[in-house]
């Protein structure tokens, strides 16, 4: 199956430093992958779509300029929380879908704390 | 604008017995997707089963059926026999348009399967 991997799988960082996330799409390549966040016992939110080789698309209320998303191949997709606040932790969850394949498989998590 | 609810934030199941987690959605949409996916303790999100808006039969997968009604826009999972192993949040989720990573998610279910 469609396996896709996110490191780290928890930090803590200090205020106002920034945190860069990877997923990663090990057996398959993705064009599109799509950054979720998860509040405790919470629905997940989707708060962009990242695009293989072009700008992301960001969920309405979403800051581009907090939530920076790089593709910059077609198995990795970045997001940096950049000066992240103690409001932005949460659990952030990627996604991506081989081609042709309804469903989408998430990564397994980053748990971020923000102190 | 598409939404998906799920009424039920928590059940209870007594260990090999069936149960039934309700989902309702609704969409102008005529081509859709229905999913539903567990998340246990750990966070990971788990693909459990897929129903496509014209698929005609309901979907199985192993111990997973979707109970899919479309005139009531109802996609309840049920699951047969259950295990202690099924105690997590479940979310059914719908896609939007041919895309399988925009999709909304309900506010979940948790599950509590007893001995």
């Amino acid at each position: 199956g469609a396996v896709v991997s996110q490191h780290p799988s928890r930090v803590i960082c200090k205020s106002g430093t920034s945190v860069k996330i990877e997923c990663r799409s090990l057996d398959f390549q993705a064009t599109t992958m799509f950054w979720y966040r998860q509040f405790p016992k919470k629905s997940l939110m989707l708060m962009a779509t990242s695009n293989e080789g072009s700008k992301a698309t960001y969920e309405q209320g979403v800051e581009k300029d907090k939530f920076l998303i790089n593709h910059a191949s077609l198995t990795l997709s970045t997001l940096t929380v950049t000066s992240a606040h103690p409001e932005d932790s949460s659990f952030y969850i990627c996604s991506a879908s081989p081609a042709g394949v309804e469903t989408q498989y998430f990564g397994p998590g980053t748990r971020l704390l923000v102190l | 604008a598409q939404k998906i609810t799920q009424t039920q934030p928590g059940m209870f199941v007594q260990e090999k017995e069936a149960v039934t987690l309700d989902c309702t959605y609704d969409t102008s949409d005529p081509s859709y997707g229905l999913f539903w996916y567990k998340q246990p303790s750990s966070g990971e999100m788990i693909f459990l089963i897929y129903q496509g808006s014209y698929d005609q039969q309901n979907a199985t997968e192993g111990r997973y059926s979707l109970n899919f009604q479309k005139a009531r826009k109802s996609a309840n999972l049920v699951i047969s026999a259950s295990q202690l192993g099924d105690s997590a949040m479940y979310f059914c989720a719908m896609r939007e348009g041919r895309n399988a990573g925009k999709s909304t998610f309900g506010d979940g279910t948790t599950l509590t399967v007893k001995p």
